[in-house]
C-alpha cells in the first residue's frame, strides 16, 4: 500500500525556535496534503489542508502566520512551527491524498512527529 | 451540532468476545464516506474499514464490520473475537461530499478507548 513518511519522528526545542516537519508521499503524487495537530487523549484537529502549488487553506482558529506549511512539491509538504512555546506541544500528524484513489484509500496518514518544547 | 459523535470514551471487552463501537454523524450531503480509524499508543493512524453513502451493504474487512444505518445515520463498527492486540484508541470520522469537489477533508470523533481483557 501507500506510504506517507514524516520527518523527525521525534523532536524537542527550546522555547522561543522553530521547527519544521516534512511530509512526504512515497509513491503516490501527492496534491493535496492535511496536517493534523493531536493532543494527549484527544481527537485530531485538522489544522490545515494544503494544495501543492497555491497557499495552505487553514482552519479557524489556526494562526497561519504560526504555523508556516509549504507545499512545494506534488511529494513533500513541509509544516513550520515558528517561534514554539510550551503549549504547541502536541502530536502532529499529515495525511496525503492519493488522487487517483476514492474510497477508503484516498487518504495515507503518517506515522506522526511529537514535538515537545521546553 | 458536532459532526461525529462517539458516546464511549472507554470500552472493556474480553478476549475473543465481539464489541460494538458506536459513533454517529450529523451531515446534509448525499455523497460521504466514513472511515475508522485505529491509533495505537505508537500514534500511527491505521485504516480500518470505510463506508461510502451508496454502499447498499454494510462494509466488512476480515474481523471488522460496519453496521451502516443510513436513517438513523450511525456507522458503528463492529469487532469480532477480539484479540488483545485490539487494544487501542478508535477513531470514526467522515468526509463530506464528493472527492472530485475538493471536499476531501476528514473530521473525526473523539474516539473510543478500547481495552481487550484475558
Amino acid at each position: 500500500g501507500a506510504v506517507v513518511s514524516q520527518h523527525p519522528s521525534r523532536v524537542i526545542c527550546k522555547s522561543g525556535t522553530s521547527v519544521k516537519i516534512e511530509c512526504r508521499s512515497l509513491d503516490f503524487q501527492a496534491t493535496t496534503m492535511f496536517w493534523y495537530r493531536q493532543f494527549p487523549k484527544q481527537s485530531l484537529m485538522l489544522m490545515a489542508t494544503s494544495n501543492e502549488g497555491s497557499k495552505a487553506t487553514y482552519e479557524q482558529g489556526v494562526e497561519k502566520d504560526k504555523f508556516l506549511i509549504n507545499h512545494a512539491s506534488l511529494t513533500l509538504s513541509t509544516l513550520t512551527v515558528t517561534s514554539a512555546h510550551p503549549e504547541d506541544s502536541s502530536f502532529y500528524i499529515c495525511s496525503a491524498r492519493d488522487p487517483n484513489r476514492r474510497g477508503p484509500y484516498e487518504q495515507y496518514f503518517g506515522p506522526g512527529t511529537r514535538l515537545t518544547v521546553t | 451540532a458536532q459532526k461525529i459523535t462517539q458516546t464511549q470514551p472507554g470500552m472493556f471487552v474480553q478476549e475473543k468476545e465481539a464489541v460494538t463501537l458506536d459513533c454517529t454523524y450529523d451531515t446534509s450531503d448525499q455523497s460521504y464516506g466514513l472511515f475508522w480509524y485505529k491509533q495505537p499508543s505508537s500514534g500511527e493512524m491505521i485504516f480500518l474499514i470505510y463506508q461510502g453513502s451508496y454502499d447498499e451493504q454494510n462494509a466488512t474487512e476480515g474481523r471488522y464490520s460496519l453496521n451502516f444505518q443510513k436513517a438513523r445515520k450511525s456507522a458503528n463498527l463492529v469487532i469480532s473475537a477480539s484479540q488483545l492486540g485490539d487494544s487501542a484508541m478508535y477513531f470514526c470520522a467522515m468526509r463530506e461530499g464528493s472527492t472530485t469537489g475538493g471536499g476531501n477533508k476528514l473530521t473525526f470523533g473523539t474516539g473510543t478507548q478500547l481495552k481487550v481483557e484475558l
